[in-house]
């Protein structure tokens, strides 16, 4: 299995503003994904984040809004950029860990922002 | 168009009652599927995947890929088996699309 953590686990934020996640999976993965969680809803892909490499974004998710790092096989980052109150969400990293029949995915524990 | 599809926001069973949770997908490939579980206060983790045909805490679910369906099954519902559940599908890459998940709650 796999631990992979996540900050902030919450945070309230002003209209307007951008806030990084933080993510670090406690072993080298190759994949890493973030997801959207919005209230009452299902998971949403935004992104594959790639290490060395830009990240490949969902259709109606983009680069500007939400920039997304990866430096190294164990940690990633997520901005959520000049953010409104659409943007109130549970943010997920996940980590795909195995191959074949052994394949998941492993998620954090999610970041809840809230946009006022 | 890839999707999953959870018709049941809510099922409610009394405890020792069947439960079958409904996923249908839509996938021009070979499907891939699986179920995560997200219990009150935990994380979400996987349950089960079709490629492995195993048998969870007493849950099961066959790929059926003429009805295009995933359908999780318990004979026998237990209190702690009280959680959302999320229906997934690998699109490739190990990306994974996920239904919108049905709330199980089993009462006493």
């Amino acid at each position: 299995s796999a631990v992979i953590s996540q900050k902030p686990s919450r945070d309230i934020c002003q209209r307007g503003t951008s806030l990084t996640i933080q993510c670090q999976v406690d072993s080298q993965v190759t994949m890493m994904f973030w997801y959207r969680q919005q209230p009452g809803q299902s998971l949403t892909l935004i992104a594959t984040a790639n290490q060395g490499s830009e990240a490949t974004y969902e259709s109606g998710f983009v680069i500007d809004k939400f920039p997304i790092s990866r430096p190294n096989l164990t940690f990633s980052t997520l901005t959520v950029s000049n953010m409104s109150p659409e943007d109130s969400s549970i943010y997920l990293c996940s980590a795909h860990f195995g191959t074949g029949d052994t394949g998941e995915l492993f998620f954090g524990e999610g970041s809840r922002l809230t946009v006022l | 168009a890839q999707r999953v599809t959870q018709p049941e926001k809510l099922l409610s069973v009394f405890k020792g009652a069947p439960v079958e949770l409904k996923c249908n997908y839509s996938y021009s490939g070979s499907p891939e599927l699986f179920w995560y579980v997200q219990y009150s206060r935990q994380r979400l983790q996987l349950l089960l995947r079709h490629i492995s045909r195993e048998s969870i805490k007493g849950f099961t679910a066959d790929l059926n890929k003429g009805e295009t369906s995933f359908h999780l099954k318990k004979p026998f519902a237990q209190e702690e088996d009280s959680a959302m559940y999320y229906c997934a599908l690998n699109t490739g890459g190990f990306k994974t699309i996920f239904g919108a998940g049905t709330r199980l709650f089993v009462k006493a």
